[in-house]
């Protein structure tokens, strides 16, 4: 039963740490979504890659968001420094072009920022 | 701009029937999903409407209207597992790739009652 799996699933840091989240998208699915959730904003969209490369990156915070696909079986969302605004839910979706139309959502990673 | 409304909440009782609004004004359009939210869970994936009509799958249907910017969703002989937030998403931006990002909804929580 192939998933989508993120690391950490829960993570509590302080203001001004740096926090990396972690996506391993199922294999052979060539693209990558990284969404933040909130009771507030709801499910954004921050960042999205194909074939590693990234093709859409304007929802993120570019000044302390950063989001990285180092190869095919790894997604990497970094912030730095770390805010208390930026204590949400973060998804990691996979999907496959031109074959499936959906995304399949990873159990997503539980940040708060003290 | 784009704009995805959905009633914020929805009672029904076991057995019953809901039906679920989602109106849309998107640039550009390119299907529209739905997507099923437990509490403390990842999205995951009901639906997928690109041509006008109706779309079943067991107890749940979708219907889009693109000319109205309108969907639906049928949840019928509601069961209490049924309880979860039903989130709309419009896949938008399809001049730049050909499998482009989704906007979701802020998503409409229903609830099942014995």
């Amino acid at each position: 039963d192939a998933r989508v799996t993120q690391t950490p699933r829960h993570k509590v840091t302080e203001m001004g740490q740096e926090v990396t989240m972690r996506c391993q998208p199922i294999l052979g699915h060539n693209t990558v979504f990284w969404y933040r959730q909130t009771m507030m904003q709801g499910l954004e969209l921050l960042a999205y890659f194909r074939n590693r490369a990234p093709l859409d990156d304007s929802g993120m915070p570019k000044d302390r968001f950063s989001a990285e696909m180092p190869d095919a079986t790894l997604a990497t969302l970094k912030i730095q420094p770390s805010e208390p605004r930026d204590s949400a839910v973060y998804f990691c979706a996979s999907g496959l072009t031109g074959v499936a139309y959906e995304q399949y959502f990873g159990p997503g990673t539980r940040l708060t920022v003290t | 701009g784009q704009n995805i409304d959905q009633p914020t909440e929805m009672t029904a009782t076991e057995g019953a029937i809901v039906q679920i609004n989602c109106t849309y004004q998107t640039s550009g359009f390119n299907g529209l999903f739905w997507y099923q939210q437990h509490a403390g869970e990842a999205p995951t994936f009901l639906s997928y409407n690109v041509l006008d009509g109706l779309e079943e799958k067991g107890r749940f249907s979708s219907f889009l209207s693109r000319s109205k910017g309108y969907s639906y969703l049928l949840l019928k002989e509601l069961q209490m597992k049924d309880s979860a937030s039903y989130l709309c998403a419009v896949r938008t931006d399809p001049s730049t790739d050909s499998w482009g990002k989704l906007q979701f909804g802020a998503g409409t929580q229903v609830v099942v009652t014995p």
